[in-house]
């Protein structure tokens, strides 16, 4: 089966300075691996995905990740944070096993950021 | 884009009674919706997969006379919970997938149920 391991589930940061949100993933075959975002009273949204094309993934709002085999990590980056950023992120890996796949989402991490 | 609607957004109700949660999707046909809990400060759980036509199918450990899905047309599912009691106090949220992709999903806002 698969599952996601968010290994932190708080990361303070201060506003200007880079994020980095890890996210490790088990997996029997090559899985689909997501980054959601989930600000307070507002939909999950996706931040980017990866589906086995370049290991490196650029998202929305100047996020990316990039895709370790070697390691089975998939940790999300942002270069220079953003009060906006603050928010709860997951890290979510796709469960096949025909039709549409399940989706299963990691413990999630909340990001802070400070003026 | 893909636009995912719940309602209602918030709901209080007393122990015993049924609630109610709408999820639509506005501007595409889904064939597949889904439903997942989320108790506070912790991550999302898959309660079920709700295909249009036909009955849901429920993750081990959902009890499925509890938790009722209907799935009637490609834009509308419904959840109800059946004699709510404060343990199923959480917040719902349903998502959709167009018919086109396996993994694709787009999340409503979300429903959070209180039961007194």
């Amino acid at each position: 089966a698969q599952s996601v391991t968010q290994l932190d589930s708080h990361v303070s940061v201060s506003e200007g300075t880079p994020v980095l949100l890890r996210c490790n993933y088990s997996s029997s075959y090559s899985p689909s691996l997501f980054w959601y975002v989930q600000h307070p009273n507002k939909g999950l949204q996706l931040l980017l995905k990866y589906t086995s094309a370049a290991t490196l993934v650029k998202g929305i709002n100047g996020f990316e990740a990039e895709f370790k085999k070697s390691e089975t990590s998939f940790h999300l980056t942002k270069p220079s944070a953003h009060m906006s950023d603050a928010a709860e992120y997951f890290c979510v890996v796709s469960q096949g096993g025909g039709g549409y796949n399940k989706l299963i989402f990691g413990a999630g991490t909340r990001l802070a950021v400070h003026p | 884009g893909a636009v995912v609607s719940q309602h209602p957004s918030w709901v209080i109700c007393k122990s015993g009674t049924s609630v109610k949660i709408e999820c639509r999707s506005l501007d595409f046909q889904a064939t597949t919706m889904f439903w997942y809990r989320q108790f506070p400060k912790q991550s999302l759980m898959l309660m079920a997969t709700s295909n249009e036509g036909s009955k849901a199918t429920y993750e081990q450990g959902v009890e499925k006379d509890k938790f009722l899905i209907n799935h009637a047309s490609l834009t509308l599912s419904t959840l109800t919970v059946t004699s709510a009691h404060p343990e199923d106090s959480s917040f719902y949220i349903c998502s959709a997938a167009p018919p086109v992709s396996t993994d694709t999903q787009y999340f409503g806002p979300g429903t959070r149920l209180t039961v007194l």
